[in-house]
């Protein structure tokens, strides 16, 4: 039982590339999540999902994309990274409105 | 529109002394309320939570909140600091309306002296 895994831990990026960062969950929770953290703040979230086929924004969605095909994946994918992008991205899941979330350990993304 | 505020981005105590991290909040509805501690380098570890059950509630590693509702507050304690205590501690309000998304305060570092 794996719980939240990310991929990749780190990723090095150019302005202007593309990439997806990946999330998976073995827990078979409905609620989905992406947050950014930037150096000496709390986490934003970006999008969310409460289940497969539905997103929805979060905080700060601008220059990231998602999608839900399946309960276990919700990859984030940046389009055309830009260095305000530079930042530590969290996956987490939940099993309803009234439990917790569980995170990822993190992927940790420079953009130059 | 729900906010987090914790006083104090550094907070530093003594091997054995009470910790106490701050933490207010604003809610248009009733809040669940969350502690989550992060290591260095690691994702978030959920401490403790309230979720309109009993006012003091109480997690891992010894650590305890109460909520008061009159106060807006959620603060953390601990009654001897430990040197593993050392780490960031993130307060966060969730609104069960939008997905049980989590609004997080700044965070909280503590530093534990021998």
């Amino acid at each position: 039982n794996a719980g939240v895994t990310q991929t990749p831990k780190f990723r090095i990026l150019k302005i202007g590339q593309s990439m997806t960062l990946q999330c998976t969950q073995d827990m078979n929770h409905n609620y989905m999540y992406w947050y950014r953290q930037d150096p000496g703040m709390g986490l934003k979230l970006i999008y969310y999902s409460v289940g497969a086929g539905i997103t929805d924004k979060g905080e700060v969605p601008n220059g990231y994309n998602v999608s839900r095909s399946t309960t276990e994946d919700f990859p984030l994918r940046l389009e055309l990274a830009a260095p305000s992008q530079t930042s530590v991205y969290f996956c987490a899941t939940s099993g309803g409105s009234l439990y917790e979330q569980y995170f990822g350990p993190g992927t940790r993304l420079t953009v130059t | 529109a729900q906010s987090v505020t914790q006083l104090g981005s550094h907070v530093s105590v003594s091997e054995g002394a009470l910790v106490l991290l701050r933490c207010n909040y604003s809610s248009s509805v009733p809040p669940y309320l969350f502690w989550y501690v992060q290591y260095p380098n690691q994702g978030l570890q959920l401490l403790l939570k309230y979720t309109s059950a009993a006012t003091l509630v109480k997690g891992i590693n010894g650590f305890e909140a109460e909520f008061k509702k009159s106060e807006t507050s959620f603060h953390l304690t601990k009654p001897s600091a430990h040197m593993s205590d050392a780490a960031e501690y993130f307060c966060a309000v969730s609104d069960p309306r939008a997905g049980n998304m989590l609004t997080f305060g700044g965070g909280t570092r503590l530093m534990v002296k021998p």
